[in-house]
């Protein structure tokens, strides 16, 4: 199983331009999610999705959008690129179950936004 | 609101030497679960464990213990005799019972083992 996997791994944007970050499990996982990653300031959680057609905003949703077509894919969508969206996006995924079973992290996507 | 402090941002050690890094989180549910990850330099992010709030019982895994205690709603990480291959920054994080929740993270703390 490759588990989850991200594209592109790096990505250089303009300001204004728009790009979709990719992602897809292999692992039949319900939950699904986009975290970004700012130096010194942890993961805050962007949107995330309980399953096929559900999605719901996170702690930081503005200037993305998402989607959730089937089960193994969850874009995530920037529109306008801007300097503040400079960061590392991850994405990960977990089993429905009522042990809260943990985060399965792909390896990231470092964007910079100049 | 969920939240999860890590009061320490960086924390350099010697090599062999022991080391906590400390966690304490804020919540109003009664059932809730408890983790810690780690991402080394390459950037990845690893699973090292997961606690719920009804088991409070430490937990050993090699050189690496947890110590959960709810009475200061803090849950503590030590690795023992400190190994350069440690050095990471690691995180704690935060989710309640409904199998829906999303993690809450903390900062993290970045921890430099020096040989």
């Amino acid at each position: 199983n490759a588990g989850v996997t991200q594209t592109p791994k790096f990505r250089i944007l303009k300001i204004g331009q728009s790009m979709t970050l990719q992602c897809t499990q292999d692992m039949n996982h319900n939950y699904m999610y986009w975290y970004r990653q700012d130096p010194g300031m942890g993961l805050k959680l962007i949107y995330y999705s309980v399953g096929a057609g559900i999605t719901d905003k996170g702690e930081v949703p503005n200037g993305y959008n998402v989607s959730r077509s089937t089960t193994e894919d969850f874009p995530l969508r920037l529109e306008l690129a801007a300097p503040s969206q400079t960061s590392v996006y991850f994405c990960a995924s977990r089993n429905r179950d009522r042990d809260n079973s943990p985060l399965h992290f792909g390896n990231g996507t470092r964007l910079t936004v100049t | 609101a969920q939240k999860v402090t890590q009061a320490q941002t960086e924390i350099s050690v010697v090599e062999k030497e022991d080391v906590t890094l400390d966690c304490v989180y804020e919540t109003r549910d009664t059932t809730y679960y408890l983790f810690w990850y780690k991402q080394p330099p390459s950037g990845e992010l690893v699973f090292l464990i997961r606690r719920n709030s009804f088991d409070e019982q430490n937990e050993i895994s090699g050189r690496y213990s947890w110590n959960f205690q709810k009475s200061t709603s803090s849950f503590n990480f030590t690795i023992t005799a400190s190994q350069v291959v440690d050095s990471a920054v690691y995180f704690c994080a935060l989710s309640h019972n409904s199998g829906n929740t999303p993690l809450v993270f903390g900062k993290g703390t970045r921890l430099s083992v020096i040989a």
